[in-house]
């Protein structure tokens, strides 16, 4: 069974660096074809895809948050990570991390964690 | 404002059949395959549609997809109330080089 459970400190203050983790199991980071990341949806609003990691560690990111998003993995502990610099009041909402099917850029995602709200305040 | 363009809501009745919509361009839809979501309130995405028009395992038959030319639609037989929430088309940008979803559609099933 696939399983994808996201983690972190979800209290953010402007500016600082918010610091995700996503645990895997059912599969592993290395498998081709595999690519997990993350997506997030503001309260109220819409998904907006942030970044995927591939099982050869090619990495793809969102074009607006490019400059302040990190992915990273631990293939040893199957987690990946989501390091986002400078955070703002609008990135609060839910983050998602999801498994893609990576057989191709924009391959469906086929497993969501469950989510954790994150909260940009002072 | 999103990428892809959905309607905001759509409404009908129990047992009948629905149709969304997901407009897009050239870049996204037009030369890329699409992907579908439902949302229940409170709870993360699930996948309905891949490849257009493919189901994953578990998902019933009457969730179908197809795609012609920069739109897709998912269309929805014998519906449910456990069929209300919301509705994402996603796809990818050759353009931006990234995942875009549409503004997602609300269904209510009266």
């Amino acid at each position: 069974q696939i399983t994808l459970k996201e983690s972190g400190l979800t209290l953010v203050r402007p500016t600082q660096t918010l610091t995700l983790t996503c645990t895997c199991s059912g599969f592993s980071l290395t498998t081709t074809p595999v690519a997990v990341g993350w997506v997030r949806q503001p309260p109220g609003k819409a998904l907006e895809w942030l970044g995927l990691i591939y099982w050869n560690d090619e990495k793809n990111y969102g074009p607006s948050l490019s400059n302040r998003l990190t992915l990273t993995r631990d293939t040893s502990k199957n987690q990946v990570v989501l390091v986002m610099t400078n955070m703002d009041p609008v990135d609060t909402g839910t983050y998602y991390c999801v498994k893609a099917r990576g057989n191709f850029n924009g391959d469906a995602f086929d497993k969501w964690g469950q989510g954790t709200l994150v909260t940009v305040s002072s | 404002q999103s990428v892809l363009t959905q309607p905001p809501s759509v409404s009908a009745a129990p047992g009948q059949k629905v149709t969304l919509s997901c407009s897009g361009s050239t870049s996204t839809i037009g030369e890329n395959y699409v992907s579908w979501y439902h949302q229940l309130p409170g709870a993360a995405p699930k996948l309905l549609i891949y490849d257009n028009e493919k189901r994953p395992s578990g998902i019933n038959s009457r969730f179908s997809g197809s795609k012609s030319g920069t739109s897709a639609t998912l269309a929805i037989t014998g519906l449910q109330t456990g069929d209300e929430g919301d509705y994402y088309c996603g796809t990818w940008d050759s353009s931006l080089r990234a995942v875009v979803f549409g503004g997602g559609t609300r269904l209510t099933v009266l």
